[in-house]
């Protein structure tokens, strides 16, 4: 079965700082990878997904995301943080080779210090 | 065009009483997916539907959860006789076809407290 691990349930950094969250995944078969946001008190919205093209993934919100086969891993990347991206990060894996089923991590909450 | 919609957006219940969940989908969206988001933890698959089947039930968590899909467009969560670990935010969403690739559109949620 597929998972999706995302390590840290809690991340923090400074304003203009990197942000990096971490998701690695297993699968049997060609995954395809998502990234969502939920901001507080709002539905998910889709950051970013990757589907077997590009292995570097660009996003809304300057995210983007690089599928690493080798590590298993397609960590969230943003060279600078602002104010308006604390909320709550959910790494996703596509089950299946036919299914649409969507398993998600347990989610990474990003806090921004000013 | 109008996003995924679910109501009601939050509801209280006692214990033992059903409750109805209601998602009206993206209009022209054929996939819908119900998912389970509780308090300190990730998101739970519960079932999805392709048209009005549902050919994937293996997520419900009890006999006591159900769900349906009329019409290829609203689709409405059953939980009966709801139990005080019920309680969780209740996300629907949808994609334009069942693939595995296609983005699932997220409503608000519906925010469901059993006392």
């Amino acid at each position: 079965a597929q998972s999706v691990t995302q390590l840290g349930s809690h991340v923090s950094v400074s304003e203009g700082a990197l942000v990096l969250l971490r998701c690695n995944y297993s699968s049997s078969v060609p995954p395809y990878l998502f990234w969502y946001v939920q901001y507080p008190n709002q539905g998910l919205q889709l950051l970013l997904k990757y589907t077997s093209a590009a292995t570097l993934v660009k996003g809304i919100n300057g995210f983007e995301a690089e599928f690493k086969k080798s590590e298993t891993s397609f960590h969230l990347t943003k060279p600078s943080a602002h104010m308006s991206d604390a909320a709550e990060y959910f790494c996703a894996v596509s089950e299946g080779s036919s299914a649409s089923k969507i398993i998600f991590g347990s989610g990474t909450r990003l806090s921004i210090r000013p | 065009g109008a996003g995924v919609s679910q109501s009601p957006s939050n509801k209280v219940t006692e214990k033992g009483k059903d409750v109805e969940l209601r998602c009206d989908p993206i209009s022209g969206h054929t996939a819908l997916y119900w998912y389970r988001q509780s308090l300190g933890q990730g998101l739970e698959f519960l079932i999805y539907f392709q048209g009005n089947s549902a050919p994937d039930k293996s997520g419900l968590p009890s006999d006591r959860f159900s769900a349906e899909r009329t019409g290829g467009s609203v689709s409405t969560l059953t939980i009966q006789r709801t139990q005080q670990e019920d309680s969780a935010v209740y996300l629907c969403a949808s994609s334009k076809r069942w693939d595995r690739q296609e983005t699932q559109y997220f409503g608000p949620g519906t925010r469901l407290l059993v006392l």
